[in-house]
Order: structure tokens, then sequence, then C-alpha cells
């Protein structure tokens, strides 16, 4: 079955640094999300994006936080000035429609450790 | 508003026990429940989904079935096997949101011993 990739699985980051999330979603896919997840709490939508524009974002995902698809293959999640509290694990899922029918697939995650 | 209250983990169980896992639900209007179910190494996949009252998802074994009057879609499964030690979580979609929104739970985690 086709994937979502994630990479990297573990990024290491100072307090107050740029990071940048990439993930490659599966090739024929329109729509992208980000979700993350801090150790102990729930799986939480940050946001979807679709035809080069977020449609739907959820409180979390403030001016902190911006997406891109760069290219053809890659979508990225960029947060500007991490903080401790940005620390978690960071899915990346993709879906071809929208549809009550349709899937995601999520990729494997990249956990975010700020120092 | 939305959310989804699932069981505290970790469970650990013997092969061939019986698995149950408790989720619950709040939501405006009828959403549709889900299971999803995360593999070491690998990205979350959806085990099973129930769109409507009364409905009973199924997957590899397992169940859930969509009770309105609990707000509830427990996971079962009659005799779980070492190859489903997996983190499993439960979510929530409004109807007539979008796909990719999703609302969780924080997810159980299942050992299951030989």
């Amino acid at each position: 079955e086709p994937e979502v990739t994630q990479t990297p699985s573990h990024q290491v980051t100072q307090m107050g640094q740029e990071v940048i999330l990439r993930c490659v979603p599966i090739s024929n896919h329109l729509y992208f999300y980000w979700y993350r997840q801090i150790l102990g709490q729930k799986v939480e939508f940050l946001v979807s994006f679709y035809n080069n524009e977020i449609s739907e974002k959820s409180e979390i995902f403030d001016d902190q936080f911006s997406v891109e698809r760069p290219d053809g293959s890659n979508f990225t999640l960029k947060i500007r000035s991490t903080k401790l509290e940005d620390s978690a694990m960071y899915f990346c899922a993709s879906s071809l429609r929208q549809g009550d029918n349709e899937k995601l697939f999520f990729g494997s995650g990249t956990q975010l450790s700020v120092l | 508003g939305n959310s989804v209250t699932q069981m505290e983990g970790p469970v650990t169980l013997s092969e061939e026990a019986f698995l149950t896992i408790n989720c619950t639900y709040t939501a405006t209007g009828y959403p549709s429940l889900f299971w999803y179910v995360q593999y070491p190494g690998e990205g979350l996949q959806l085990l099973l989904k129930a769109t409507k009252a009364d409905d009973k998802g199924s997957n590899k074994g397992f169940e859930a079935t969509y009770r309105k009057e609990t707000t509830s879609f427990h996971l079962e499964k009659g005799s779980v096997q070492v190859s489903d030690s997996a983190v499993y979580f439960c979510a929530l979609k409004s109807r007539g949101s979008t796909l990719g929104r999703l609302y969780f739970g924080r997810g159980t985690q299942l050992t299951v011993w030989p």
C-alpha cells in the first residue's frame, strides 16, 4: 500500500529556533493535514491544506505556524520560533478526496524535542 | 463541542484473551466514529468506522458498535494475538465537517504476550 513519509523521525532544536518538518504525501493525493500529539495528551488537528491554500485550521495553529507545498511532492510544517510546549509528535496525513468513504493516510510521525 | 475520551492504558493481555477498549464521545449532531491503529514504527491506519447509530464497524476480528444512547464506541476483539500489539485511537468527525477534521482520543497502548 502507498505510504506517507515523514522525515526526520526525531528532531531536536533549541527554543527560539525555526524548524521545518517534512512530509511526502501519497503522490496523487490532493488534501493534506498536520496533527500533533503532546506526550500523554490527545492527538490534535492543526491544519488542512488543499489547492495551495489552508482550508481549515485549529486554534493551535497560530502565527508561529505555517504550511507550504513547495513542489509537487513535499508538504512542510514550519514553526518560526519554537517554544518548549511545541515538543510533540507531529503527524502528516493525506487523502485523495474529501468524501465520507475516503481514507486518511498517516505518516509515522516526527518527534520534535525543543530544549 | 466535540471530544473523545478513551480508556487509559496501557493494556496488557495474554494471547487469546478478550479485549475491550472503551471510548465515549461528546459531539454536536451525529458524528461518524472511527478506530485507528498505530503499529510500531508506522503511521495511524483506519481500523474500522461507523457512520450512524447502531452501525457496527468490523475489521481483522475487531468490532465496535455506535451507541447513541450511551455515546460510546467501544472496541472489542474476542481473541487477541501478539500481532495486535499497537496503539489504538478512537476518533470522531462531525457531520458536515471535512474528512481530515478529526477529534482523537489519547490512544491506548495494547501489549499482547504469547
